[in-house]
This record gives structure tokens, C-alpha cells and sequence, in this order.
């Protein structure tokens, strides 16, 4: 069993809306989460972190979490073609070994 | 954000050679580092865990005479392709586990492309 399930997508917005991703995952002992955002041909750089229920926020970033739902997710306000990449979903295990799962594209036309 | 780096970016050779892809944590000191290895389209796949001064840990499937992994020092580890073949081209990134950090959260290099001809 997958230990986050995300849509892989592509999710297609256009330019300026909001960009909704979302993550649930099967492992209530999963206390926290990061959100990894990979371009194309790149490797994967690290946009959000949040371990408590409730919203986060970070400039147009918006991360949601849920444990009663066992849902996570990330909004993206004012989409930009630049945002356009695949963004993962991960449980932090705590200094150990992280697992990627294949995450959701997201493309954002001009 | 904690810098590591990667060398080569890329890197061509023929079937049959080694080829040593190095992962140096910049600016941290890395007791922890992680291999992985993503084809096209494809999730990232751990190879192998690599903590300083002790043998790697290898995910199952994962040949460990094939992909020597040495981290002889806080700052650096390195991955050998041995005896590469066609089916080893890949995107192999490595990532590091910053010491007495907060959140367990991995920086990444930028990766180092393989293609075995």
C-alpha cells in the first residue's frame, strides 16, 4: 500500500487562478509533511513543511493539513507558467529515509 | 537553505567503465546522506542509505557490488557506477540530512545524468 496517494495529474490551470493539490495519506502515525516541488530534468527542492493541523502559509503557498482526515494538501495563489512542474507529497519519518511517490503534475498556461 | 552539491552533472561513457558521481554537503555537516535514482517519467527510487564511516545500506534490489558507495568523510560521499551498462542511464540525485536539524528534511544536489552508450 501506498503510503500518500496523489493524482498524478496533469492538473491544468490557467495563469493567476489557484492551483489546488491535494494528498491523502494511510499512515495515522504520519505526524508531518513536505511538500517537494521537481522541474522537469531537475532534482527536488523543498517548498513547504507543516506538522500541525491547520493552514500554512509562505508567500503565494498555502499548505493544509488534516490528520483527522489524514489529508494533506498545497494551494498555489496567482498560478504562474513558472510554477508549472510536479509536486510531491511526502511524510517526514523522522531523520530517516524519505519515499517519493510520483506526485502531481502541474501545468500553468499562459 | 543548506547547499549540496553534485559532480558531474553529466557524464557519457561507454559499456563496461566506472564512472564516480561525488555529493559534497556544502555548508553542513552530513552524517546522512541518500542515493536515489529516477528514470523518465518515473518516481525517485532510493538506492541506498550512506552514513559517514560505516557501510551503506541498500534498498532490496539494489546490487551493492554494482554501486559502491563510500562516505569517508562529514561532508562527502560518493557513488560508483561499476562496469555501467545501457540500462544504468539515469538520473541519479543524492541528498543530504542536515545534522541536528529540525525537521528531517533532505537537500538535494542537482543531480547527476548518466548515459552509458
Amino acid at each position: 500500500q501506498k503510503e500518500v496517494e496523489q493524482n498524478s495529474g496533469p492538473l491544468s490551470v490557467p495563469e493567476g487562478a489557484i492551483a489546488s493539490l491535494n494528498c491523502t495519506y494511510s499512515d495515522r502515525g504520519s505526524q508531518s509533511f513536505f511538500w517537494y516541488r521537481q522541474y522537469s530534468g531537475k532534482s527536488p527542492e523543498l517548498i513547504m513543511f507543516i506538522y500541525s493541523n491547520g493552514d500554512k502559509e509562505d508567500g503565494r503557498f498555502t499548505a493544509q493539513l488534516n490528520k483527522a482526515s489524514q489529508y494533506v494538501s498545497l494551494l498555489i495563489r496567482d498560478s504562474q507558467p513558472s510554477d508549472s512542474a510536479t509536486y510531491l507529497c511526502v511524510p517526514n519519518t523522522g531523520f530517516q529515509k524519505l519515499v517519493f511517490g510520483t506526485g502531481t503534475r502541474l501545468l500553468v498556461s499562459p | 537553505g543548506a547547499v549540496v552539491s553534485q559532480h558531474p552533472s553529466r557524464v557519457i561513457c561507454k559499456s563496461g567503465t566506472s564512472v564516480k558521481i561525488e555529493c559534497r554537503s556544502l555548508d553542513f555537516q552530513a552524517t546522512t546522506m541518500f542515493w536515489y535514482r529516477q528514470f523518465p517519467k518515473q518516481s525517485l527510487m532510493l538506492m541506498a542509505t550512506s552514513n559517514e564511516g560505516s557501510k551503506a545500506t541498500y534498498e532490496q534490489g539494489v546490487e551493492k557490488d554494482k554501486f559502491l558507495i563510500n562516505h569517508a568523510s562529514l561532508t562527502l560521499s560518493t557513488l560508483t557506477v561499476t562496469s555501467a551498462h545501457p540500462e544504468d542511464s539515469s538520473f541519479y540525485i543524492c541528498s543530504a540530512l542536515l545534522a541536528g536539524g529540525n525537521t528531517g528534511e533532505l537537500f538535494f544536489g542537482e543531480g547527476s545524468r548518466l548515459t552509458v552508450l
